[in-house]
């Protein structure tokens, strides 16, 4: 049971924006910098954003990432089949001393 | 490039043990804080524990499911970094991933960014 919640799933229409959100508290997003990682189906997680909103610099301008409080907020504009993957958000958890995965939210584009 | 490859993942008896290894290019082990990350069967991601660098003492980090059963450990010599596992439970069976954090220089700012680069993967059975 993650200490980090986010919706299950969500479902775009193509082209479209989506925004997921992860809840935490004050041990965790409250005061650390959160990830957003990216899962496509059957591979392995890649990092979209650090330090709460910067990208690698291999990741497009689509993604944009968010925090305030003990929530954050990943965005992505124009939806294209290929984002279609499970989208985690992570952060330190300085209470129980482990980096922490929300639950995940998978991202449908119909 | 920075490159990280898992092995030596398999099917293993409950209480049995194993040795996962990760060999790393790109970059010196000793240098980076590495991660083990597992994911069970269509569940989400698990942090496993951390190595830092030897530059900040090497301390070792771990969840509290696997604390006192896993070790992290690396290999200068060999650039890897090791996932030693035991005691191990049927609720072990996941793909392990190797991950390495990566600071990160823009506008004059270095910034951490954790789990940067990522192994495919290897896969860990428990069952008798």
């Amino acid at each position: 049971q993650s200490v980090l919640t986010q919706a299950p799933s969500v479902s775009v229409a193509p082209g479209q924006k989506v925004t997921i959100a992860c809840s935490g508290g004050s041990s965790n997003i409250g005061n650390n910098d959160v990830c957003w990682y990216q899962q496509l189906p059957g591979t392995a997680p890649k990092l979209l954003i650090y330090d709460n909103n910067k990208r690698p610099s291999r990741i497009p301008d689509r993604f944009s990432g968010s925090k305030s409080g003990t929530s954050a907020t990943l965005g992505i504009t124009g939806l294209q089949t290929g984002d279609e993957a499970d989208y985690y958000c992570a952060t330190w958890d300085s209470s129980l001393s482990v980096y922490v995965f929300g639950t995940g939210t998978k991202v449908t584009v119909l | 490039e920075v490159q990280l490859v898992e092995s030596g993942g398999g099917l293993v008896k409950p209480g049995g043990s194993l040795r996962l290894s990760c060999t790393a290019s790109g970059f010196t082990v000793s240098a980076a804080w590495m991660s083990w990350v597992r994911q069970a069967p269509g569940k989400g991601l698990e942090w496993v524990g951390r190595i830092k660098s030897t530059s900040d003492a090497g301390t070792t980090s771990y969840a509290a499911p696997v604390k006192g059963r896993f070790t992290i450990s690396r290999d200068v010599s060999v650039n890897k970094l090791f996932l030693q596992m035991n005691s191990l439970k049927t609720e072990d069976t996941a793909v392990y991933y190797c991950t390495t954090d990566e600071l990160v220089y823009s506008g004059g700012y270095a910034y951490f960014a954790p789990l940067y680069f990522w192994g495919q993967g290897t896969t860990v059975t428990v069952s008798s």
